[in-house]
């Protein structure tokens, strides 16, 4: 059950963009995406949901495919704050709020 | 408002011995998550609990796992006979309901260590 996400590392200068690609091979309601920094907890920057809707805290665009089981996360001019490492994960909808995190996408923004 | 809290923040232990960790979730939340993260991986569902109860346990790799959450706060992560495997981050998790689409806030972790 739990997802690939890919990239698996990449790095980027200063104001370039990134994608992020998290697929799972199971029907999903949503998809949650996550960011980690080095020595810290996760902290939540969006969830996508079925039907659509998107909800996030952070200048961050992401895409959710229903019929592929997609999502994919978008950085665009990133900045050194973006650094960190990306989960990725997937509310199975028979799975009540059971989420089955990616191995993560890890980010290195450089000046 | 406080976030998720857990305790302690490091704990050494020896190989064979028992350890309790602790997890405080953020007030008015009725689910917690467990997880363990080892380094360089994603953090690996361990145990969800909605109210006192354990919705799914299915995360738990053996029986010398276990945790309880009595009254529906609070919830303690216990280990039996620790092995040198079990080291890695314990992160605990909140949600205010069960629901799909519910935000899952972390807290900071206990980084376990086993000797």
């Amino acid at each position: 059950q739990q997802p690939v996400q890919s990239p698996q590392a990449v790095i980027l200068r200063e104001g370039e963009d990134a994608v992020i690609n998290c697929s799972s091979s199971k029907a999903l309601y949503s998809v949650h995406w996550y960011r980690q920094k080095h020595g810290e907890a996760p902290v939540f920057l969006m969830i996508l949901l079925k039907g659509g809707e998107q909800k996030g805290h952070e200048k961050i665009s992401a895409s959710f495919n229903e019929k592929k089981q997609q999502s994919s996360l978008y950085l665009t001019a990133s900045q050194l704050s973006y650094s960190g490492t990306y989960f990725c994960g997937p509310e199975l909808i028979y799975n009540n709020n059971d989420m089955r995190f990616g191995a993560g996408t890890r980010l290195t923004v450089k000046p | 408002g406080a976030g998720v809290s857990q305790t302690p923040s490091n704990k050494v232990t020896e190989k064979g011995k028992y350890v309790e960790l602790r997890c405080d979730p953020i007030s008015g939340h009725t689910a917690l998550y467990w997880y363990r993260q080892s380094l360089g991986q994603g953090p690996e569902f361990l145990i969800y609990f909605q109210g006192t109860g354990a919705a799914d346990d299915s995360g738990l790799p053996n029986d010398r796992f276990f945790a309880v959450r009595p009254e529906g706060s609070v919830s303690t992560l216990k280990i039996q006979r620790t092995e040198r495997g079990d080291s890695a981050v314990y992160l605990c998790a909140s949600s205010f309901g069960r629901g799909l689409g519910e935000t899952q806030y972390f807290g900071p972790g206990t980084r376990l260590l086993v000797l």
